[in-house]
């Protein structure tokens, strides 16, 4: 069974730091998203990474995937308020040949940003 | 292009009774899929469907809960007999193939068994 865990699974910290979130997997893919979800609703979709050694960046953050090691982390330079949310990664395990179809999801981060 | 309309928004439904929820996919997407959302988790994988066929139900409970996709109009996922635990965040989720296509989620419908 594909098991994606995430950490921390809450952080605190104030505007201006930069900080990492972390996204461990169990077993082979080359697939992973990260979501974001304010409370309330609905999730929203961050990044797609779709091979080994992938990076992407969107203004403050920074995704990147480690196939060999099954790790994603999600970067947050300069951290501000607005980008307080749960943060989600999510595996593709019919990707990965897990015989399933649908994503795996991280239990999510929720990160709160004080001013 | 309107995105995934789920409704309703909020449901709440006594135990015993039949709560019925209804997905609307992106225009031009024939992928269906459904999750749920306990508090303070992250999302878990129900069922996926395309038009008139479940591709994969493995994350649906045996008891109570089925989905369809009909040729026309919206999917629909249907829970008999709700208990309690069945109080969740129930949302969908539509992509243009099943894969390398990005799923877009809905806004969830939230269910309340009193």
């Amino acid at each position: 069974e594909l098991k994606v865990e995430q950490n921390p699974l809450f952080l605190s910290m104030q505007e201006g730091k930069n900080y990492t979130i972390y996204c461990n997997y169990s077993t082979t893919s080359d697939r992973l998203y990260w979501y974001r979800q304010d409370p309330g609703k609905s999730l929203e979709s961050l990044f797609v990474l779709l091979s080994n050694g992938a990076v992407k960046q969107e203004g403050r953050l920074m995704a990147s995937l480690d196939t060999k090691a099954r790790l994603s982390t999600l970067h947050i330079t300069a951290a501000v308020h607005d980008l307080s949310a749960t943060y989600f990664c999510a595996v593709d395990v019919t990707y990965s040949g897990g015989g399933a179809d649908g994503l795996t999801f991280g239990k999510g981060t929720h990160l709160i940003i004080q001013p | 292009n309107a995105g995934v309309m789920q409704n309703p928004r909020h449901l709440v439904r006594r135990r015993g009774q039949e709560a019925r929820l209804r997905c609307s996919p992106m225009k031009g997407h024939s992928h269906v899929y459904w999750y749920r959302q306990l508090p303070e988790e992250g999302l878990k994988f129900m069922v996926y469907l395309q038009k008139e066929n479940i591709i994969d139900e493995s994350g649906m409970p045996k008891e109570r809960f089925s989905a369809e996709f009909p040729k026309e109009g919206p999917s629909i996922l249907r829970i008999q007999q709700v208990v309690r635990g069945d109080s969740a965040a129930y949302f969908c989720a539509s992509s243009a193939t099943g894969n390398n296509s990005p799923l877009h989620f809905g806004n969830g419908t939230r269910l309340t068994v009193t």
